[in-house]
């Protein structure tokens, strides 16, 4: 059974602070892995990565990907209060079979403090 | 990115009434679409995938006479709550997948509050 497990489970954080978040998985068949961010409704979509060592980024988040490890990172810079949210990575399946439907973390909670 | 709509955003209901959410792709086709189940402070919790014009394949547990899944076109995917219950309270976030693309577009949810 896929797997993923993210951490912290939750961090409190001051404006200006650098946060990483921590994604490891155990999945069959790795084709990718997705970050996403959730506030009050939906997860937005932040990254998908799939290559090993290659850092994504947007604005002052970034992502990379070590598939010798399993396991991804999210760093968050300079920190703003907009960013507390849940941060959600997920990785679908290899397979049609699979319907690539996404096996979840169970999600980091960051909240960022004034 | 693609857009996903889902609707209604929030509704309240009677207990042993039927509720229908629907989830629309609005700028493509999805061919695979998703159901999930959050729980406050938790993470997604896959119900079922739906493929379009077939049957959806339901997670262990998820009952599927309760939560029925139409999917009846490349752009609509319905999920109706039967005979709800107080219990079945919840956030329900649909996403939906176009043909050969990883990438999962999510609807923006509906809360559904069953007094």
């Amino acid at each position: 059974e896929d797997k993923v497990v993210q951490s912290p489970l939750s961090l409190v954080v001051h404006e200006g602070d650098t946060v990483t978040l921590n994604c490891s998985y155990e999945v069959t068949n790795f084709r990718s892995l997705l970050w996403y961010k959730q506030e009050k409704k939906a997860p937005t979509f932040l990254f998908m990565l799939t290559s090993s060592g290659i850092e994504k980024k947007s604005g002052r988040l970034s992502s990379i990907l070590d598939k010798k490890e399993l396991f991804s990172i999210l760093n968050i810079t300079a920190t703003q209060t907009g960013d507390s949210a849940v941060y959600l990575c997920a990785v679908p399946p290899r397979g049609k079979a699979a319907g690539n439907k996404l096996t979840f973390g169970g999600g980091t909670r960051v909240l960022v403090k004034p | 990115g693609a857009v996903v709509s889902q609707h209604p955003s929030r509704v309240i209901c009677k207990s042993g009434t039927s509720v229908k959410i629907e989830c629309r792709s609005l700028d493509f086709q999805a061919t695979t679409m998703f159901w999930y189940r959050q729980f406050p402070k938790q993470s997604l919790m896959l119900m079922a995938t739906s493929n379009e014009g077939s049957k959806a394949t339901y997670e262990q547990g998820v009952e599927k006479d309760k939560f029925l899944i139409n999917h009846a076109s490349l752009t609509l995917s319905t999920l109706t709550v039967t005979s709800a219950h107080p219990e079945d309270s919840s956030f329900y976030i649909c996403s939906a997948r176009a043909h050969g693309s990883t990438e999962a577009f999510f609807g923006q949810g509906t809360r559904l509050t069953v007094v």
